[in-house]
C-alpha cells in the first residue's frame, strides 16, 4: 500500500493567520490531490498536482495555494484562514493512471475560531 | 456534464440481513464509477470500481456493484450485513483519464444494528 501521511492531523487557530497542511507520500505517485469534506458538500476538489512544480485548481481553490517542490510532498496553504474553511482536508495520490483510483490519507481536521 | 445522486442519506440494516446502497448518475459518455467507503475519522478507501469491463463489479468485504447502462444506476449490494460495515459509503462518477472531473455524491451511512 501507498503510505499517506498529513500533517498536522489536527490544527485550531484563528482567522486572519496562515495555516500550511502537508501532504507526505513514500512513493513516486505523480499526481496528488487535495480535496476537503463538509457535511452536506460531499468532497471537493480544491488543488491537484501533476508534477514536480505542476499544479492547477480545483472547484474550490479560492483562498488556498499549493506548491509541490518535491514529488514526495504536496503543501496546502491558506494564507489568512477564515472560518468557512473549517473543514476536514483529505490528500490523495492516484494509483492507477487509466482507472482514476485515488489513495486517501486519514485527513486534517482544520478549525478557525 | 457528470452528476451522480445517492438515493438514501441513512440506511439501517439488521446484521445478517441484505445492504443494498442506491447510486445513480448521469454522464455524457462511458462513465468509470467507484464506491469508497469512509469508517468514523478515517480516510476514505476504494470499494470496487467499474471502468467498462464487466458491468457486475466484486469489491473488498462482500460488496458488489452492477452497472446498469439502461437504469444509469451503479447499487452497492451485500448479501449478510456486518456490524463492522458501519460507515459512510461514497459513490463517485468520473473520467477514468481525468481526476479532475471525478464527481462525488453526498454520501450514505450505513448504520448496522445487532
Amino acid at each position: 500500500d501507498a503510505g499517506i501521511t498529513q500533517s498536522p492531523r489536527h490544527k485550531v487557530t484563528e482567522t486572519g493567520t496562515p495555516v500550511t497542511l502537508r501532504c507526505h507520500q513514500t512513493e513516486n505517485h505523480r499526481y496528488m490531490y487535495w480535496y476537503r469534506q463538509d457535511p452536506g458538500h460531499g468532497l471537493r476538489l480544491i488543488h491537484y498536482s501533476y508534477g514536480v512544480k505542476d499544479t492547477d485548481k480545483g472547484e474550490v481553490s479560492d483562498g488556498y495555494s499549493v506548491s509541490r517542490s518535491k514529488t514526495e510532498d504536496f503543501l496546502l496553504t491558506l494564507e489568512s484562514a477564515t472560518s468557512s474553511q473549517t473543514s476536514v482536508y483529505f490528500c490523495a495520490i492516484r494509483m492507477e493512471l487509466n482507472t482514476g483510483e485515488l489513495f486517501f490519507g486519514e485527513g486534517s481536521r482544520l478549525t478557525v475560531l | 456534464a457528470q452528476s451522480v445522486t445517492q438515493l438514501d442519506s441513512h440506511v439501517s440494516v439488521s446484521e445478517g440481513t441484505p445492504v443494498l446502497l442506491r447510486c445513480n448518475y448521469s454522464s455524457s459518455y462511458s462513465p468509470s464509477l467507484f464506491w469508497y467507503v469512509q469508517h468514523p475519522n478515517k480516510g476514505l478507501q476504494l470499494l470496487l470500481k467499474y471502468t467498462s469491463a464487466a458491468t457486475l463489479v466484486k469489491g473488498i468485504n462482500g460488496f458488489e456493484a452492477e452497472f446498469k447502462k439502461s437504469e444509469t444506476s451503479f447499487h452497492l449490494t451485500k448479501p449478510s450485513a456486518h456490524m463492522s460495515d458501519a460507515a459512510e459509503y461514497f459513490c463517485v462518477v468520473g473520467n477514468a483519464g481525468n481526476n479532475r472531473k471525478l464527481i462525488w455524491g453526498l454520501g450514505t451511512s450505513l448504520a448496522v444494528n445487532p
